[in-house]
């Protein structure tokens, strides 16, 4: 069955400097999130992404945060200038479409950032 | 935005039924559920789309009253690979709204 892949896994970071978290999603779908999940809480919305623009982002996706599909099959977060309460695991999801589909959103494993 | 969920957690011996509620102060148009083991992803379970929506996936249901803004679910003769932690979500255009979060725990 067709997975989301992220990678790495595990990524440390000293503060200040900047992350690169990619995702692979699964190939035929059109729409791809990313949430945060801090140690222990919920999982938070971050922000879509269709049609090479972003589709709808949380408060939380200030312009520390930007998105980018570099080609036709990765799809990128990067975090500017990282702070300590960026330590979090962050999860890509994908689905064939969004809003109010009866579609469900597949996820990977994670990628676990340690700001240091 | 978000939906609150009921319990926050909740332990439960194998064998045994539990009910995990999502109530929401907006109006819902499809609920989806995911349960969530530590340290691992998210894991889609159902999603409903119509109010009175029911839908059943092996000895885990689901409900969705329209009317009230809220949904239910069900979890019959609980085994110990139910645990983990169970979050309903929302959609309101096209940012996703995960629910509080209830911790389940089975044990033997």
């Amino acid at each position: 069955e067709p997975e989301v892949t992220q990678t790495p896994s595990h990524q440390v970071t000293q503060m200040g400097q900047e992350v690169i978290l990619r995702c692979v999603p699964i190939s035929n779908h059109l729409y791809f999130y990313w949430y945060r999940q801090i140690l222990g809480q919920k999982v938070e919305f971050l922000v879509s992404f269709y049609n090479n623009e972003i589709s709808e982002k949380s408060e939380i996706f200030d312009d520390q945060f930007s998105v980018e599909r570099p080609d036709g099959s990765n799809f990128t977060l990067k975090i500017r200038s990282t702070k300590l309460e960026d330590s979090a695991m962050y999860f890509c999801a994908s689905s064939r479409t969004g809003g109010y589909s009866n579609q469900p959103q597949h996820f990977g494993d994670g990628t676990r950032l340690s700001i240091l | 935005q978000q939906p609150v969920q009921s319990p926050q957690a909740v332990i439960l011996r194998e064998g045994e039924d539990a009910v995990i509620n999502c109530s929401s102060s907006k109006a819902l148009y499809s609920v989806h559920w995911y349960r969530q083991k530590h340290g691992e992803a998210p894991v889609f379970l159902m999603i409903l789309l119509k109010g009175g929506e029911q839908k059943g996936h092996d000895k885990i249901s689901a409900s969705f009253n329209e009317k009230k803004q809220q949904s239910s679910l069900y979890l019959t003769a609980s085994q110990l690979s139910y645990s983990g932690t169970y979050f309903c979500g929302t959609t309101t255009g096209n940012q996703f709204y995960f629910g509080t979060g209830t911790s389940l725990t089975v044990i033997p």
